[in-house]
């Protein structure tokens, strides 16, 4: 399969746990991005990753949260400190820059999510 | 900044009836308007995606979607519906010549496909 793949697709952890996902992103994706999607809503956006930088982050991703790309590739993101308002599902996404420039857009490649619960 | 409104959280039809499916968006810049669909326990998918020329676009699924700028306006319609399409579809919007290339999403439509 050579889409985007997240691990682990389900996570219940304990108020206060630390909890960490890994999205591996299509090969020659240089963008990745984190959006939280709550139920009944579409996806916010969370962080946006262009190689190993991290580009943009959005006030939704408060200090308990990061994220890192270390090599460009694959991502993490992690929670410490879990509250129950945490309960989501964290999609990652990627897609391709090209050369830039006002033309450029993409559609982005979606993987199929980590859903965590807080207890 | 942008922003999506889906007015319509559930929409109910019957098979091989005709739907519509409304997306509003407000920006202060040019936008890429995207329709993505969202199986149960499936990541999102692309029906179909605007960027430039012809207002009406067609994509996936038999679905089509039509540009209309100053309703600021971006329905998505099918003629004839199956079963198979009850999902969520997310309408979403992209900065044209952003530096994030982010999408921002609506809340989305239930489509729920009655036999």
């Amino acid at each position: 399969d050579t889409g985007v793949s997240q691990n682990p697709r389900h996570k219940i952890t304990k108020r206060g746990q630390n909890v960490t996902f890994r999205c591996d992103p299509i090969s020659e994706h240089n963008r990745l991005y984190w959006y939280r999607q709550t139920l009944g809503q579409g996806p916010e956006f969370l962080t946006y990753f262009q190689n190993e930088a991290q580009l943009e982050k959005s006030r939704l991703l408060s200090d308990r949260f990061s994220a890192e790309r270390p090599k460009g590739s694959f991502s993490t993101l992690e929670i410490q400190r879990t509250e129950q308002g945490d309960s989501a599902m964290y999609l990652c996404a990627t897609n391709l820059r090209l050369g830039g420039g006002p033309l450029e857009t993409g559609e982005l490649f979606f993987g199929e999510g980590s859903r965590l619960t807080v207890l | 900044a942008q922003s999506v409104t889906q007015l319509d959280s559930q929409v109910p039809v019957f098979e091989e009836a005709p739907v519509e499916l409304r997306c509003n968006y407000s920006s202060s810049v040019s936008v890429y308007l995207f329709w993505y669909v969202q199986y149960p326990n499936q990541g999102l998918q692309l029906l179909l995606k605007y960027l430039s020329g012809s207002t009406l676009v067609k994509g996936i699924n038999g679905f089509e979607a039509e540009f209309n700028k100053s309703q600021t306006s971006f329905h998505l319609r099918k003629p004839s519906v199956h079963i198979s399409d009850t999902a969520e579809y997310f309408c979403a919007v992209q900065n044209y010549g952003g530096a994030t290339n982010k999408l921002i999403f609506g809340t989305g439509t239930l489509l729920a496909v009655q036999p």
